[in-house]
This record gives structure tokens, C-alpha cells and sequence, in this order.
């Protein structure tokens, strides 16, 4: 069955610092989603992308961050300079356009900044 | 409350009988999806019910959905010990477009073998 990928599972950084982190979506999805979860908190949506543009995205989602699908396979989120609270369970999602409009969703990349 | 409150916060029973979730949100939705997350992994998706559907059934799984009173319900019948999880509601407004979802807190489900 096809599946989102996130790489790395967990990644450890140091405050300032830049982190990519690299999704590959389901092949024939057409939207993708980036999303956090800090620990023992609800999932908060932070941006959406269709048609290599951002469509969405929440008050989360500030200058530090940003998006990109850079060869047509992966979907990429990039915080410029870290902070502690970044620290979180970062979810990358897809979706093919249709009427059933499930998100597929990652196993997540755990950010630890320190 | 805010969008997509769940309750109970945590809800433990024996393996075997029903679990119930409940789930109640503010804005006007297209959808409203359920997701199943175990300690520490990814987002599994369960079942989508829309805004125009009343109940759907997915195996030992049933969403009800009120649209009137803004809620929906969750039941796990005939509990196993592998139900335990953290169980989230996600409701897509109806704006349109590539909307994200939102998340409520989560019901934490612990099955007592």
C-alpha cells in the first residue's frame, strides 16, 4: 500500500541552526501538508501546497519556515533558525483530490532542538 | 472550547466491551475525520464521515455525526487490547481549496486486557 515517508525519524539540533525536513509523498497525490504536534498537545496544521505554490498556511507558519518540492517527488519543510520550542513531532501529509479527501499522513520526524 | 474538543480527555475500560469518544467542534465543516495514533507514531487514518451523512460504519468502528449540535461520536465495539491509543477528531472546513485539518486534543483509549 503507498505511503508517506519522512526522513529523518528523529533529528537532533542545536538552537539557531537550520533543519530540512524531507517528505516524499504518495506518487499521484496532488496536496501536501505540513503539520506539528508538540509533545502532549493537539496536531496543529501549519501550511498546505498545490501547484508548487503555498495555498494555506497558519499563524504558525512564520518567516522561519518554509516549503518547497524541489524534483517533483519530495516536499520539504526548512526552519532557518531554530528555537526551543520548534522542538515537536513534525507530520507530513498528502492527499489525491477526490471526493473521499483522506489526508495520508507520515510517521512524523521528531525535532529535538537543544 | 475550541475546535475539535474531545471528551473524555482518557477513557480506560476492559478488553472486550465499548468505547466511546465524543467530539464537538465550532465552525461549519465539509468533513469529519477520525484518526487513530499510537504512543509516538504517525496519524492513521479511520474514518471519514461528511457533512451531509449521519452515521457510517467501518468494521467495529460507527461515527455518528449532528451537525445541528456540532458533534460527533466515536464507538469502538468489542474493545481489544490493540485499540489502545490516542483517538483524534479533524474536521475540513468548508471553505474549499486545500484546507488543513483541525485537530481536537485527543481521547486517550487504554484497554485493560
Amino acid at each position: 500500500e503507498p505511503e508517506v515517508t519522512q526522513t529523518p525519524s528523529h533529528q537532533v539540533t542545536q538552537m539557531g541552526q537550520e533543519v530540512i525536513l524531507r517528505c516524499v509523498p504518495i506518487s499521484n497525490h496532488l496536496y501536501f501538508y505540513w503539520y506539528r504536534q508538540i509533545l502532549g498537545q493537539k496536531v496543529e496544521f501549519l501550511v498546505s501546497f498545490y501547484n508548487n505554490e503555498i495555498s494555506e498556511k497558519s499563524e504558525i507558519f512564520d518567516d522561519q519556515f518554509s516549503v518547497e518540492r524541489p524534483d517533483g517527488s519530495n516536499f520539504t519543510l526548512k526552519i532557518r533558525s531554530t528555537k526551543l520550542e520548534d522542538s515537536a513531532m513534525y507530520f507530513c501529509a498528502s492527499l489525491l483530490r477526490g471526493p473521499l479527501n483522506i489526508q495520508y499522513f507520515g510517521a512524523g520526524t521528531r525535532l529535538s532542538v537543544l | 472550547s475550541q475546535q475539535g474538543e474531545e471528551d473524555p480527555q482518557a477513557l480506560s475500560i476492559q478488553e472486550g466491551e465499548n468505547a466511546t469518544m465524543n467530539c464537538s467542534y465550532k465552525t461549519s465543516i465539509n468533513n469529519l475525520q477520525w484518526y487513530r495514533q499510537n504512543s509516538g507514531r504517525g496519524l492513521v487514518h479511520l474514518i471519514l464521515i461528511r457533512s451531509n451523512e449521519r452515521e457510517k460504519h467501518s468494521g467495529r468502528l460507527r461515527v455518528t455525526l449532528d451537525t445541528s449540535k456540532k458533534s460527533s461520536s466515536l464507538l469502538i465495539t468489542a474493545s481489544r487490547a490493540a485499540d489502545t491509543a490516542s483517538y483524534f477528531c479533524a474536521t475540513k472546513g468548508s471553505g474549499g481549496g486545500a484546507d488543513g485539518l483541525t485537530f481536537g486534543k485527543g481521547t486517550h483509549l487504554i484497554i485493560q486486557p
